[in-house]
């Protein structure tokens, strides 16, 4: 079965400053990745997803994330953040069809 | 496009009491979702239905939980008899379907049982 582990379930980085959100997947078939970021009493909005072609993908907010085969990674990145970035973020694998396997997410704060 | 409709947004209900939860989809998504959230277990996939029908409802925690889609633009999750730890907040998001489509999530319901 497909899981999703995010290392650091609470990430706080200075304003400017890079964002480096970490994500490890297992899939038994070839991974089809997303993130998806969270605001205070919002749903779940995608940020940017990977299914096949380039391993760099850009999304939205100025985030974007590379998948890595070798390394079962798809780590999420912002070379400066600013504070409207602080959100939780989830990383997500495929799981047969339709289904999405979520992370547990990592909160990000942003200090001034 | 409205996005993903859920109501109410917020329900606070007694032990015991019945709680219906309504969701419409995005017009022309062929995939709906039912998740639960809390800080315990994080978000838990409760059930999904594709062109109306159940396809995994094996997240539904409990009998008290069922879920219908009467049709392609309405959806509702009931819990029967409610119990205080049935509280969180429960979210829909439907999908265009297939393995490449995203998930679109709304607003989701805060449900507190007391």
């Amino acid at each position: 079965a497909q899981s999703v582990t995010q290392l650091g379930s609470h990430v706080s980085v200075s304003e400017g400053a890079l964002v480096l959100l970490r994500c490890n997947y297992s899939s038994s078939v070839p991974p089809y990745l997303f993130w998806y970021v969270q605001y205070p009493n919002q749903g779940l909005q995608l940020l940017l997803k990977y299914t096949t072609g380039a391993t760099l993908v850009k999304g939205i907010n100025g985030f974007e994330a590379e998948f890595k085969k070798s390394e079962t990674s798809f780590h999420l990145t912002k070379p400066s953040a600013h504070m409207s970035d602080a959100a939780e973020y989830f990383c997500a694998v495929n799981q047969g069809a339709q289904k999405l396997v979520f992370g547990q997410g990592t909160r990000l704060t942003i200090n001034p | 496009d409205a996005g993903v409709i859920q109501s109410p947004r917020h329900e606070v209900t007694e032990m015991g009491q019945e709680v219906t939860l309504r969701c419409k989809p995005i017009s022309g998504h062929n995939s709906l979702f039912w998740y639960r959230q809390t800080m315990m277990r994080g978000l838990e996939l409760l059930i999904y239905f594709n062109n109306n029908v159940p396809i995994d409802d094996s997240g539904m925690p409990e009998d008290r939980f069922s879920a219908k889609m009467p049709n392609a633009s309405f959806s509702t999750l009931k819990i029967q008899p409610s119990e205080p730890r049935d509280s969180a907040v429960y979210f829909c998001a439907s999908s265009p379907g297939g393995f490449f489509y995203e998930q679109y999530f709304g607003p989701g319901t805060r449900l507190t049982v007391t």
